[in-house]
């Protein structure tokens, strides 16, 4: 069974600060997804993954994969209060072209605070 | 423009009654999933529809829930004499083709109280 893990769960950063979240996985994936989700809302997709080295930068998010390493990190730099939301990865076990199957980590809680 | 259309948003039962959650895909979308948070958890897959099709319910229990998708109207998860434990979000998400590299447009999700 895969299992996704993400830390920290909790994170509360000063605005300004940098920091990296990490999430983990047990299986072979060549797809990983990073998601953002406000309280009470829907999931906004963030970033996706598709092969090992790959890095995208979206703002102040920067994703990376690392697939041997079975790694995916998701930086901030310099946060601001508009960050705070839960984050997750999610990693695709569909088999086919597809992705649908997504095996989510339990989220980080990221609280910036002036 | 509207996205991926759950409702009811959130809904009451009592242990033992049916809950029926509705979710209306993104317009020209055919393929539609079904995933359940649980309190401080990640989401879950549980079903995946196309129109009049069950593709994959590998994520759904094999009691009490089921999924369809009818060539008209809305995909409906149905949950019969629920329980305490069903208490989580229902979300649903659509995509034009299956998956289709990530693009899974997700709804705001159903939340289910169970008394």
């Amino acid at each position: 069974e895969l299992k996704v893990e993400q830390n920290p769960l909790f994170l509360s950063m000063q605005e300004g600060k940098n920091y990296t979240i990490y999430c983990n996985y047990s299986t072979t994936s060549d797809r990983l997804y990073w998601y953002r989700q406000d309280p009470g809302k829907s999931l906004e997709s963030l970033f996706v993954l598709l092969s090992n080295g790959a890095v995208k930068q979206e703002g102040r998010l920067m994703a990376s994969l690392d697939t041997k390493a079975r790694l995916s990190t998701l930086h901030i730099t310099a946060a601001v209060h508009d960050l705070s939301a839960t984050y997750f990865c999610a990693v695709d076990m569909s088999s086919g072209a597809g992705s649908y199957q997504l095996t989510f980590g339990k989220g980080t809680k990221l609280s910036v605070i002036p | 423009n509207a996205g991926v259309m759950q409702n009811p948003r959130h809904l009451v039962r009592r242990r033992g009654q049916e809950a029926r959650l509705r979710c209306s895909p993104m317009k020209g979308h055919s393929h539609v999933y079904w995933y359940r948070q649980l309190p401080e958890e990640g989401l879950k897959f549980m079903v995946y529809l196309q129109k009049e099709n069950i593709i994959d319910e590998s994520g759904m229990p094999k009691e009490r829930f089921s999924a369809e998708f009818p060539k008209e109207g809305p995909s409906i998860l149905r949950i019969q004499q629920v329980v305490r434990g069903d208490s989580a979000a229902y979300f649903c998400a659509s995509s034009r083709d299956q998956g289709n590299t990530g693009e899974l447009f997700f709804g705001e999700g159903s939340r289910l109280t169970v008394l």
